[in-house]
């Protein structure tokens, strides 16, 4: 089944406490992105990554990092959590263009207290 | 730049009766349009979309226009069930090489 993963789906940490949300599509897609949900706000983006070893800033990057090793993962890093990064976080993949129809992942509520 | 504005919710109908959201867009050329849905506790997923002019995009009883004359897409319904609550987001293929997403609308359907 073509999907998107992520890993975890629930996560509530402290300030400070490095952590990566993992993200895997199986679609041999091109294109990877991150978003956050915030109410309110709607979807921002965060980093994306038009291929391996290809990744940039979206709209809202600072305090998260991303690496694209490999065509199929694409995780996020919080190298300092803090409170004002609790979010509902997206991955998401599309075939060649972030411009085209992106498949999203299942989400990642992440608390940071 | 590219932006997407639709309609604020939450939009609050009794089941059958028919549904608009309105959604309009600013964008440089012809960009794809897109309305996404998201059920409650689940990540976004297409529900239609359109690729050019005057094309309609339909699914589950979904419906959207391409109006390049009105920078419009629509989306409509005849009859909305209680399994279509849910956040509508409306977004377009930006000049960027990424989605640009409206803030999302919250239908609620009663029985």
């Amino acid at each position: 089944e073509a999907q998107v993963t992520q890993n975890p789906r629930y996560l509530i940490t402290v300030t400070g406490k490095k952590l990566t949300v993992t993200c895997s599509q199986n679609m041999n897609h091109e294109y990877m992105s991150w978003y956050r949900q915030d109410p309110g706000l709607g979807l921002r983006q965060i980093y994306y990554s038009m291929n391996v070893e290809v990744t940039d800033k979206g709209d809202v990057p600072e305090g998260y990092k991303v690496s694209r090793k490999e065509k199929r993962n694409f995780p996020l890093i919080l190298e300092s959590p803090s409170p004002n990064q609790t979010s509902l976080y997206f991955c998401a993949s599309a075939s060649r263009s972030g411009s085209d129809e992106q498949y999203f992942g299942p989400g990642t509520r992440l608390t940071v207290t | 730049g590219d932006s997407v504005t639709q309609m604020e919710g939450p939009v609050t109908l009794s089941e059958e009766a028919f549904l608009t959201i309105n959604c309009t867009y600013t964008a440089t050329g012809y960009p794809s349009l897109f309305w996404y849905v998201q059920y409650p506790g689940e990540g976004l997923q297409l529900l239609l979309k359109a690729t050019k002019a005057d094309d309609k995009g339909s699914n589950k009883g979904f419906e959207a226009t391409y109006r390049k004359e009105t920078t419009s897409f629509h989306l409509e319904k005849g009859s909305v069930q209680v399994s279509d609550s849910a956040v509508y987001f409306c977004a377009l293929g930006g000049s960027q090489g990424n989605l640009i997403f409206g803030k999302g609308t919250k239908l609620s359907v009663k029985p």
